[in-house]
């Protein structure tokens, strides 16, 4: 899998968009980018996934440059619930392989 | 809506003793996995389970830690003898599907174990 960074830490105000940066330089044509989320002292929580288009659910939004070696995911009005560290991961699509974790990026959302 | 179940979901125990945790996946998810997260850091993975048979124990430590999955359902992690060094997060997650088939399954994740090692 490729190697992500992400900045250590953000912060954000309560109701703004929170925008989390992702870098994947390195990324090959059949890896997808994966976002995961880790609220204190609970397991990890799948987010959102794309591989070249711009893709949004309920939860958030995922912007992936035309070269994909960046992504951002857009939380579009954080709250204080979406304080938490977020994963970035790049990974092939198919097959069950384990998920392989940095070290995120601590969201703090600040009222 | 399902759940993956841990527990216990916090254990202290002391240097050299046995320790075991438990881990019942999602109904009907075929792949199961033990992910290590000492404080700080991401999660790693221990073990993967595809039904009852191991598919990647690479980074288990398997002089002390082993991992089952008796009739594919629920597992069990055990750590003996347990090291100050264990002191750690050990989340369980479960997917639906087979290695090599085709389709996005996302892993979910149990609250997890906190086991404090003194």
């Amino acid at each position: 899998d490729a190697k992500t960074t992400q900045p250590p830490s953000m912060d954000c105000a309560e109701g703004r968009a929170a925008n989390l940066p992702c870098n994947h330089s390195t990324i090959s044509g059949n890896e997808y980018v994966y976002w995961y989320r880790q609220i204190h002292s609970q397991g990890p929580q799948y987010i959102i996934h794309g591989l070249k288009n711009n893709e949004t659910n309920e939860m958030a939004s995922l912007i992936i440059t035309e070269d994909r070696k960046s992504s951002t995911l857009i939380l579009p009005h954080a709250t204080l619930r979406d304080t938490a560290v977020y994963y970035c991961i790049v990974r092939v699509y198919t097959g069950r392989r384990a998920l392989t974790f940095g070290s995120g990026t601590r969201l703090q959302v600040q009222p | 809506e399902a759940e993956v179940a841990q527990s216990p979901r916090y254990k202290i125990t002391e240097k050299s003793q046995a320790v075991a945790f438990w881990c019942d996946p999602i109904s009907g998810h075929a792949t199961l996995y033990w992910y290590r997260q000492i404080l700080g850091q991401g999660p790693e993975l221990l073990v993967q389970f595809q039904d009852e048979s191991v598919v990647d124990d690479s980074q288990l430590p398997k002089d002390r830690f082993s991992a089952e999955r008796l009739k594919g359902v629920d597992s069990t992690l055990k750590i003996q003898p347990a090291e100050l060094g264990d002191s750690a997060m050990y989340l369980c997650a479960s997917s639906p599907g087979i290695p090599g088939g085709a389709g996005n399954y996302e892993q979910y994740f149990g609250p997890g174990t906190r086991l404090t090692v003194t």
